[in-house]
This record gives structure tokens, sequence and C-alpha cells, in this order.
């Protein structure tokens, strides 16, 4: 059974930094494209960064770009989001899902349950 | 960037009627780009259909997809209680973008 668990959310001032992870199971992990989407509560879903298999290409949304790191440790089935000079508007539920590929894009077929980030002094 | 627009906002159905949710996007894309998604309160987002027909695995057959072009159609054949929901449509074939998402809510 394909499982994505996310951690490391929680209180963050702003200009702080938050490490998320994602762990992985039930799959073959480094075969797989994996994403960060973001949620605002009450809101619509947000993509903001990808990474391929290896863990040598990776994509960011303009929102976040030079300031979110995405990084993968496959012998750990582990996907990470390194976030810095967080602001209040990355306040959000973030979660980690499974892209089957379609080109450099593709559709996520599991995603996990989430993980609140509140940026806020 | 494709935008998608989704209607109606919200709709107010009771169990055992059809739910028909409609999802254009800002340009014309393929049909093979185009997925729905669903959300239950509190819950993590569930792939219902991909490439605007295809559904997932474990997606019950009243859920449907159809459309083309800049139209897309969401179709629940007769409403069951575990479907009030919000339901999303997403783009994955430039960029990946969703549109703002139907709730379904009971009557």
């Amino acid at each position: 059974e394909v499982q994505l668990v996310e951690s490391g959310g929680g209180l963050v001032q702003p200009g702080g930094s938050r490490r998320l992870s994602c762990a992985a199971s039930g799959f073959t992990f480094r075969s797989y494209w994996m994403v960060w989407v973001r949620q605002v509560p009450g809101n619509g879903l947000v993509w903001v960064s990808r990474i391929n298999g290896d863990g040598s290409i990776t994509a960011y949304a303009d929102s976040v770009k030079g300031r979110f790191t995405i990084s993968r440790d496959n012998a750990k089935n582990s996907l990470y989001l390194e976030m810095n000079s967080l602001r209040d508007e990355d306040t959000a539920l973030y979660y980690c899902a499974r892209v089957i590929s379609y080109g450099i894009w593709g559709y996520f077929d599991y995603w996990g349950q989430g993980t609140l980030v509140t940026v806020s002094s | 960037e494709i935008v998608l627009t989704q209607s109606p906002g919200t709709l107010s159905l009771s169990p055992g009627e059809r739910a028909t949710l409609s999802c254009r996007a800002s340009q014309s894309v393929s049909s093979t780009y185009l997925a729905w998604v669903q959300q239950k309160l509190g819950q993590a987002p569930r792939l219902l259909i991909y490439g605007a027909s295809s559904r997932a695995t474990g997606i019950p057959d009243r859920f449907s997809g159809s459309g083309s072009g800049t139209d897309f159609t969401l179709t629940i054949s007769r409403l069951e209680s575990e479907d009030f929901a919000v339901y999303y449509c997403q783009h994955y074939g430039t960029s990946w973008t969703f549109g703002q998402g139907t709730k379904v809510e009971i009557k």
C-alpha cells in the first residue's frame, strides 16, 4: 500500500526557516518524481516544487523560488522541503504527492495527509 | 499559464441525485492532461480521474469524466453520503494548475 506521511510543520516566525519531511513507503521511491503542493486552509491547491527520481532535476513555483529547496534521500525513502525566509503568505497545509509522469509533468496519484506550517510572530 | 475555472462554486444536492461539475480552461488543452481530485474535510486530496475520463484505481464507476478542448465535466451518477466533498480539476500538461474547486454539499 502506498503511503506518504509528512512531518515537520509548526509555528515559525516571519523570516524563519523550517524543514518538512515526507516519508514514503509501499512503492519504489526512486522511480518517481515527487512534488510538494500547498493549500491555505479553506482555499485551493497550489503546486510548490518538484524533483525527479534521482534528485538531479528540480523546479519551483515563482512564489518560492530562491527561498525553498526540495531534495530527497532515496536510501531513506524520504522527500524534503527546506523553507527559508518564510513569509506570512507561506502559511498553509503542505502536502507531498507522487507523480505519474507524462513528459516533465503528470498527475498526482497519491497524496499525504499534509503538515501545517504557520508563519506568524 | 492555463487558468481553470470551475462552476458552480457550490452544488446542493440530495443523496441519490446526479451531480454535474464543470471545469473550463482559459485555452484549449489536451484531454490527456486533465484530472479531477476529491478532497473531503480534513483529509488528503484523492485522485478520481486522469486523462479527462480514466478512473483512478479503486474509484467507483458512479464517477465519470468527459470533455475536450476547453470544457470538461465530472459527473457523479448517484450521490452517496461519502461523495459530499470539494472537487478540483487539475491541468498537468505544461504546468500544474488547479481550479478553485466545487463544493458538493448535502441539500
